[in-house]
């Protein structure tokens, strides 16, 4: 079945250049998305990336798409603490029909 | 405008006490869900439908039961909660899978003691 694996943790300072990564297992998935979650908050959706593409830029939001590995990962330029959340990536299933969540990963910013 | 709305947002039961979660959204869609979160699992799909009168198991569906009578409208049923069910369940919509967006409600956190 559909499986989206990311890292749990990632710890940076403010200004610095974050990078969330994720790998996907269903290649059929027409779009890959990133959702983000803040405290006590529901997902909202972030960005996507239609899968026949490599790159999308997004003011401080770059997404990077490797279909061959399988891998996605999303770069957030100028990080602020503002940015300090829980990111998921996410991949259709194979029906179409709903989303499949990565585990999440928590980013936290430093002054 | 409300997008989706959950009730209650906090609810304790006792193990083998029975429940609904309502999930309400304004905005016509055709598709809800409901996930659940835990720590260290991320967001599991239970159950969705993609219409009214229509509903669908997801990756978690034992212990659930849902029901989408109205359009606007998805419940979520624990017959005889388990401690293994206390988890934050979120609702939410979505007009077209294909775009991917789907709206989230604030979510309903249930302790099963």
């Amino acid at each position: 079945g559909e499986d989206v694996e990311q890292s749990l943790f990632l710890s940076v300072r403010e200004g610095d250049s974050s990078v969330i990564n994720c790998t996907y297992t269903d290649s059929s998935s027409t779009y890959l998305y990133w959702y983000k979650q803040e405290p006590g908050a529901g997902l909202q959706l972030l960005t996507y990336i239609f899968s026949n593409m490599d790159m999308k830029q997004d003011q401080r939001l770059t997404v990077l798409l490797n279909k061959k590995d399988k891998h996605l990962s999303l770069r957030i330029a100028d990080t602020q603490t503002g940015d300090s959340a829980i990111y998921f990536c996410a991949e259709s299933n194979q029906a179409g029909t709903a989303l499949i969540f990565g585990k999440g990963t928590t980013l936290s910013v430093s002054s | 405008n409300a997008g989706v709305t959950q009730t209650p947002k906090f609810r304790v039961l006792k193990t083998g006490q029975s429940m609904t979660l309502l999930c309400a959204q304004d905005m016509n869609h055709e598709y809800m869900y409901w996930y659940r979160q835990d720590p260290g699992m991320g967001l599991r799909l239970i159950h969705y439908s993609v219409g009214e009168g229509t509903t669908a198991k997801g990756e978690v569906p034992d212990g659930y039961n849902v029901s989408r009578l109205k359009k606007q409208n998805f419940l979520l049923g624990l017959e005889s909660a388990a401690p293994s069910q206390t988890s934050v369940y979120f609702c939410a919509s979505s007009y077209s899978l294909f775009t991917g967006e789907l709206f989230f409600g604030e979510g309903s956190r249930l302790t099963v003691l």
